[in-house]
């Protein structure tokens, strides 16, 4: 059993280039989340999905763009990488909404921009 | 606005004894959830616990168990017989449990736990 995958696990990239973070969920969740972690916090809310195209903006989402066209996948574009854009990805899914529903989480993709 | 304050930035406990974990947050809801969630080394974030603000029993999962303090907005972890898989980070984290609610969790900063043989 799969659950989240993300993929790649490390990426380096230059000053405005751009990169897509790929999200994919085997549990047939309905929501899924895009979150951050910068070194020594905790994650805050980038983006997060509802269904297959419904998407909508959390915490945090200057520089990123997000599309949902299946269930499964949630990628995280980033458009103009910059230095501040250097941080850990987590990517989550959840059955529903709220706080009875356990978010599952992948791996993380560690990003930093140079 | 809610907020989550994890004020151990580290701590550590010797294989087989127990160590607890500070939380506390801020809510003007009545209405919500705390978890405890472990980040290992590995980087996967892993549910440990969860309590549902309306239930006053306290949530207990094998080893892990909390201590909910409604009134004073504390939310501790108690680790009993620490094994050495158990050091991570442990993040508390907070969401709201409203019809609308979407499922944002807010974080603390975290505590790192180092278990030592």
């Amino acid at each position: 059993n799969a659950g989240v995958t993300q993929t790649p696990k490390f990426r380096i990239l230059k000053i405005g280039q751009s990169m897509t973070l790929q999200c994919t969920q085997d549990m047939n969740h309905n929501y899924m989340y895009w979150y951050r972690q910068d070194p020594g916090m905790g994650l805050k809310l980038i983006y997060y999905s509802v269904g297959a195209g419904i998407t909508d903006k959390g915490e945090v989402p200057n520089g990123y763009n997000v599309s949902r066209s299946t269930t499964e996948d949630f990628p995280l574009r980033l458009e103009l990488a910059a230095p501040s854009q250097t941080s850990v990805y987590f990517c989550a899914s959840s059955y529903r909404g709220g706080a009875q529903n356990i978010q599952y989480f992948g791996a993380g993709t560690r990003l930093s921009v140079l | 606005a809610q907020t989550v304050t994890q004020s151990q930035p580290e701590m550590s406990v010797q294989e087989a004894e127990t160590v607890t974990l500070s939380c506390t947050y801020d809510t003007s809801e009545s209405n919500y959830y705390l978890f405890w969630y472990k980040q290992p080394p590995s980087r996967q974030m892993i549910l440990v616990i969860r309590q549902e603000a309306y239930k006053q029993q306290n949530a207990t999962e094998n080893r892990f168990s909390v201590n909910f303090q409604k009134a004073a907005k504390s939310f501790s972890l108690k680790i009993s017989d620490s094994q050495l898989g158990d050091t991570a980070m442990y993040f508390c984290a907070f969401m709201t449990n409203y019809g609308g609610s979407q499922g944002n969790l807010i974080f603390g900063k975290g505590t790192k736990l180092s278990v030592k043989p």
